[in-house]
């Protein structure tokens, strides 16, 4: 059975912290995947990574960064956490081709006070 | 940015209606085109995955079909039961087509 976990489902942080959400996939995938989700604004990709210590730009990388040290796991950063990156986090994997489907995590619902 | 555009943005239907909607995306370099169920407090689950022009894909009473020469997908469900409530998204890779955008989905409401 397929499974991406993240770290956290609930997390509550103040402005100016360092945030670490941390998501793993047993799926031996090459592509993982951070997207954030808000209301009426549906899925927007942050970063996404295709191999151990590659990364590219999502369309709204701002205020993020991301670490692929080892295959199964893709962490995403935030340095100085804001209020408007109050949202819900998701993590996907996905084998290398466009038309394998994408397994996501259950998400981190990030409250930044 | 690659523009996915879905409508109706939300849908209120009867139990037993049969329902349909629709997602748009850019007719050029097309490879594929991913449809998503994401039921409220669960994670995304993939439907279909559709690569070739004309293709119809079914999954119990959903199926979708592809038009990859007009740029749409429609997702039809018959006789829909309250456990169909969900939102709806459809997806396109862009860019290196290792990345998806997707579409704002359509929010599905199922009354009994």
């Amino acid at each position: 059975d397929v499974k991406v976990t993240q770290s956290s489902r609930y997390l509550v942080k103040r402005t100016g912290e360092k945030v670490f959400l941390e998501c793993v996939q047993d799926m031996d995938h090459e592509n993982m995947f951070w997207y954030r989700q808000d209301p009426g604004l549906g899925l927007r990709l942050i970063y996404f990574s295709y191999d151990v210590k590659m990364k590219e730009k999502g369309d709204i990388p701002e205020g993020y960064s991301v670490s692929r040290e080892k295959k199964e796991r893709f962490s995403l950063i935030l340095e100085s956490a804001s209020t408007n990156q109050t949202s819900m986090y998701l993590c996907a994997s996905s084998g290398a081709a466009s038309y394998n489907e994408q397994f996501f995590g259950p998400g981190t619902r990030l409250t930044v006070l | 940015i690659l523009n996915v555009e879905q409508s109706p943005q939300s849908l209120h239907v009867q139990e037993g209606d049969s329902t349909n909607f629709t997602c748009s995306f850019p007719s050029s370099n097309f490879y594929a085109l991913h449809w998503y169920r994401w039921e409220t407090a669960k994670s995304p689950e993939a439907l279909f995955v559709m690569t070739l022009n004309g293709d119809e894909k079914k999954k119990g009473r959903i199926s979708a079909t592809l038009n990859t020469k007009e740029g749409y997908s429609y997702l039809y469900i018959k006789g829909s039961q309250p456990e169909d409530s969900a939102t709806y998204l459809c997806a396109f890779p862009g860019g290196s087509a290792r990345q998806l955008t997707f579409g704002s989905g359509t929010q599905l409401t199922v009354l009994p």
